[in-house]
């Protein structure tokens, strides 16, 4: 099984700025994924995140606005770009389809 | 496409009553099913999965679903529920015939339970 950490694991931010969010697994995966989480919603899936390539995104997400990072197996970043409210959301990392992060609860003003 | 339907928005149960959660997907192929819960201001935690064999899957905490495929169902149960049990239950099906690929939700039951 994987572990996985993310950091930050709750911020508050101004509209207009910019949030990257780490996420960390204890050991090496293929597949890793960002999921978004409004408020009283399930789980949308942003991108999968390609090690040493552009990550993959789904139909409404776009790389300037979720730019993601995957240098190697057990690590990968998000960024949530020109933040708006309507960002706010709990982002959460995945790791081989059924392992989860805590997720990053995100609250933008 | 894949998708996964949970009827019921909302279930509430007197503590030490039985549980069925309902889900229902959309696959061509052989899914491979989830179930996690979700308590107030949590991650996701897997409660159990199905990827093929025994169509009855045990899981933690006492739960267990069993894969129907007549019914493109693989509801979610437990004997007696406790009050910790209180939480967000997602279904969810894995995409693309892999075991490591990205997963479709429900839309979520939330589960009210009684003391």
């Amino acid at each position: 099984s994987a572990v996985i950490s993310q950091k930050p694991s709750r911020d508050i931010c101004q509209r207009g700025t910019s949030l990257t969010i780490q996420c960390q697994v204890d050991s090496q995966v293929t597949m890793m994924f960002w999921y978004r989480q409004q408020p009283g919603q399930s789980l949308t899936l942003i991108a999968t995140a390609n090690q040493g390539s552009e990550a993959t995104y789904e139909s409404g997400f776009v790389i300037d606005k979720f730019p993601i990072s995957r240098p190697n197996l057990t690590f990968s970043t998000l960024t949530v770009s020109n933040m708006s409210p309507e960002d706010s959301s709990i982002y959460l990392c995945s790791a081989d389809t059924q392992y989860f992060g805590p997720g990053t609860r995100l609250t933008v003003l | 496409a894949q998708s996964v339907t949970q009827p019921d928005i909302h279930i509430t149960v007197s503590e030490g009553a039985s549980l069925e959660l309902r889900c229902n997907y959309s696959y061509g192929a052989t899914p491979y099913l989830f179930w996690y819960v979700q308590s107030p201001g949590q991650g996701l935690q897997l409660l159990l999965k199905y990827f093929s064999g025994d169509t009855l899957v045990q899981g933690i905490k006492g739960f267990e679903a069993e894969f129907k495929r007549s019914q493109s169902s693989f509801n979610l149960r437990k004997p007696s529920v406790h009050w910790s049990d209180a939480a967000e239950y997602f279904c969810a099906v894995g995409a693309g015939g892999s075991t490591l690929g990205r997963l479709y939700f429900g839309r979520g039951t939330q589960l009210t339970v009684w003391p």
